[in-house]
């Protein structure tokens, strides 16, 4: 099993639909980041949360650190939000507290 | 600021080439990651630099691969000799404070082993 998993691996939804990715993890953290990679290749950061809830104009992201759990909305999505969106845990487990990745959600909005 | 550089943005090269990707980090940054991504194994940190020291490279595949960061504002990492299984797209990434902030990536080098 996986350290980090996220579901689904594969979305397609219609412009304007209410968007959630979720992330599980199995490793004690101390952060965790939410990254959206764009077709062309390009990777931003759009959240680092270790706990509660960050917004980010349409774009929220969650953390349930008990349940080891966290969810990425994306309310009102628009075509340029299609992307792949990846989970990173931080793992406090391991001495060097090691960055994981999850294996990534492919969005399509298509208009 | 012009954002995390990379370079070169693409290099193809042959088994047995040396080959060194560069990075230069944004200004006033002090932590520095290096990450490969392949389809098979998606995204991986190779190594990480805090304040230009090497904190974990327990990343990095193996003694052909090494990475240096001799001063805040520059650090290569090195294949030799490369691979074909070495062929990925090499991104950096530079934060203010370790992992404990956001991270800026880079455009990424698209390296092909032929």
């Amino acid at each position: 099993k996986n350290e980090v998993e996220q579901s689904p691996q594969n979305l397609t939804a219609q412009e304007g639909e209410f968007i959630t990715i979720n992330c599980s993890y199995s490793v004690g953290i101390s952060a965790l980041h939410w990254l959206q990679q764009h077709p062309g290749g390009g990777i931003v950061s759009l959240f680092m949360l270790s706990s509660g809830k960050k917004k980010h104009g349409r774009l929220i992201a969650t953390i349930n650190i008990q349940e080891k759990h966290s969810s990425l909305h994306i309310t009102a999505s628009h075509p340029r939000d299609s992307a792949v969106y990846i989970c990173a845990v931080m793992d406090r487990i391991q001495g060097a507290q090691k960055l994981v990745f999850g294996q990534g959600t492919r969005l399509t909005i298509n208009p | 600021d012009a954002g995390v550089i990379q370079s070169p943005r693409h290099e193809v090269t042959e088994m047995g080439q040396e080959v060194t990707l560069r990075c230069k980090p944004i200004s006033g940054h002090n932590s520095l990651f290096w990450y490969r991504q392949t389809m098979m194994r998606g995204l991986e940190l190779l190594i990480y630099f805090n304040n230009n020291v090497p904190i974990d490279d327990s990343g990095m595949p193996e003694d052909r691969f090494s990475a240096k960061m001799p001063n805040a504002s520059f650090s290569t990492l090195k294949i030799q000799p490369s691979e074909p299984r070495d062929s990925a797209v090499y991104f950096c990434a530079s934060s203010l404070a370790y992992y404990t902030d956001t991270q800026y990536f880079g455009p990424g080098t698209r390296l092909t082993v032929l």
